[in-house]
């Protein structure tokens, strides 16, 4: 078992719909989570950054840890073709600094 | 400010050949991580230093080796290159605090292509 499992897609939807990615892990010790947005040809851009459980709001994106059941989402409402991109989740345990693990990435396309 | 920088950007080498791959963190940024990107495998990590030591290491071969220089600009080595080292390599900075986890940001990556 991979230690964070993310649904490849690709997801299409039409502009405007609010839009789910998801991830799930299986390391306990994981406690800072976040969402990089990858475009092609390009590196990661932070999106979300998350410490612990709880939610965390910047615009049209809401991210959502729940350590309880090892599950994280990415929330985004009125997507627009800007948002389509590979959407990445990552995680990392304290003591591990510059050490994130990652999901493989969701690929997202926001249909006009 | 001026955000990550890698080069070369794109390269293409043989079987056997090795290769160096630059990053030029942040000013201000003193840890570097260094990532491997391809289809199958996603993105993994591959080690971070900081202050000119190695402080994490990755589960890859000891072909793949680096380093980091006192300006914290750092290098990757790949030594007798295989056709699955063809990825796309991502650096990423940041400030590098033990406290917690700090956000990185990545480079734009150099892609290897290896015939």
């Amino acid at each position: 078992q991979k230690e964070v499992e993310q649904d490849p897609g690709p997801l299409s939807v039409p502009e405007g719909a609010i839009v789910s990615l998801n991830c799930t892990y299986s390391n306990s010790a994981f406690q800072y989570f976040m969402w990089y947005r990858q475009y092609s040809r390009k590196g990661p851009e932070l999106l979300m950054y998350t410490y612990s459980s709880g939610n965390k709001e910047d615009g049209r994106f809401t991210a959502q840890v729940d350590k309880s059941s090892k599950y994280i989402s990415l929330f985004i409402r009125d997507s627009q073709p800007s948002d389509s991109a590979t959407y990445l989740c990552a995680m990392s345990a304290k003591g591990s600094q510059g050490n994130l693990i990652f999901g493989k990435g969701t690929k997202l396309s926001v249909k006009p | 400010k001026a955000g990550v920088t890698q080069t070369p950007r794109y390269l293409i080498k043989t079987r056997g050949q090795q290769v160096t791959l630059s990053c030029s963190p942040i000013s201000g940024h003193r840890s570097v991580s260094w990532y491997q990107q391809t289809p199958g495998q996603g993105l993994q990590f591959l080690f971070e230093y900081f202050s000119e030591t190695q402080r994490n290491k990755g589960n890859f071969p000891g072909r793949f080796s680096g380093r980091q220089f006192s300006n914290s600009r750092s290098e990757m080595n790949v030594s007798t290159l295989e056709l699955g080292d063809s990825a796309l390599y991502l650096c990423a900075s940041s400030l590098g605090g033990l406290a917690e986890q700090e956000t990185q940001y990545f480079g734009p990556g150099t892609r290897l292509l290896v015939l």
